[in-house]
């Protein structure tokens, strides 16, 4: 069964400032999708960024950025010039094409941004 | 327009009782799912359906009987509810898992 691991139970960052979420998944297979969900203290789950795992390009969402490294089955999550709004539990999450077709998530980074 | 609609988003209810969250989703979406989000925030999948029909069923208490009347509408129902029962519960669709899921606001559940 496919894990995904966030190791960070919490993180803070300053407004402005750059930061970025760890997550690791576990997997043999090759033809998968990896997701960011953000939710924030209305617990609305929102989609924040896509990454498709034979695209060698890291997605990216205006502030949001991945770094996909596909050998060492690494997706973090770069937020750049932080907002308070950003503050919110981020998941990150697996999904296997042709397997479960289920979206497996990891146990979620709560970050708090400072003013 | 709300493209994930859960009803609704609060619910209180006593130990015993049996009880509905209604989800209905205006996106044309093939599959519909349920998800648990424990006090620890952490995500789990209870049922899935695609078209009406149930493909995924987790481990899952009896006691939760997903029902689907047409694709967009996937309703959760819940007999003799339990303390440990109380979460959050999502709805969630999509037009195939890989573009990702489109989720409802919650139903937060709270049994006393």
């Amino acid at each position: 069964a496919q894990t995904v691991t966030q190791s960070q139970p919490e993180m803070s960052v300053q407004e402005a400032e750059t930061v970025t979420l760890s997550c690791t998944y576990d997997t043999s297979e090759n033809n998968y999708y990896l997701f960011w969900y953000k939710q924030p203290p209305s617990r609305q789950m929102i989609l924040v960024i896509r990454q498709e795992a034979y695209k060698q390009q890291n997605a990216t969402e205006n502030r949001f950025s991945v770094n996909f490294q596909k050998a060492a089955k690494s997706f973090s999550l770069k937020i750049s010039d932080s907002q308070l709004g950003d503050t919110a539990m981020y998941f990150c999450a697996f999904f296997l094409q042709g397997g479960s077709e289920k979206l497996v998530f990891g146990k979620g980074t709560k970050l708090t941004v400072n003013p | 327009d709300t493209a994930v609609s859960q009803t609704p988003k609060y619910l209180v209810t006593q130990m015993g009782n049996d009880k509905s969250i209604k989800c209905e989703q205006n996106l044309g979406h093939d599959t519909m799912y349920w998800y648990k989000q424990d006090s620890k925030k952490f995500l789990k999948i209870m049922f899935s359906y695609n078209n009406k029909e149930l493909i995924i069923n987790e481990t899952v208490p009896n006691r939760f009987s997903p029902k689907s009347p047409d694709k967009a509408h996937l309703n959760l129902h819940i007999n003799s509810l339990e303390l440990g029962d109380s979460a959050v519960y999502f709805c969630a669709s999509s037009p195939q898992g890989n573009y990702g899921y489109t989720f409802g606001s919650g139903t937060r559940l709270t049994v006393v």
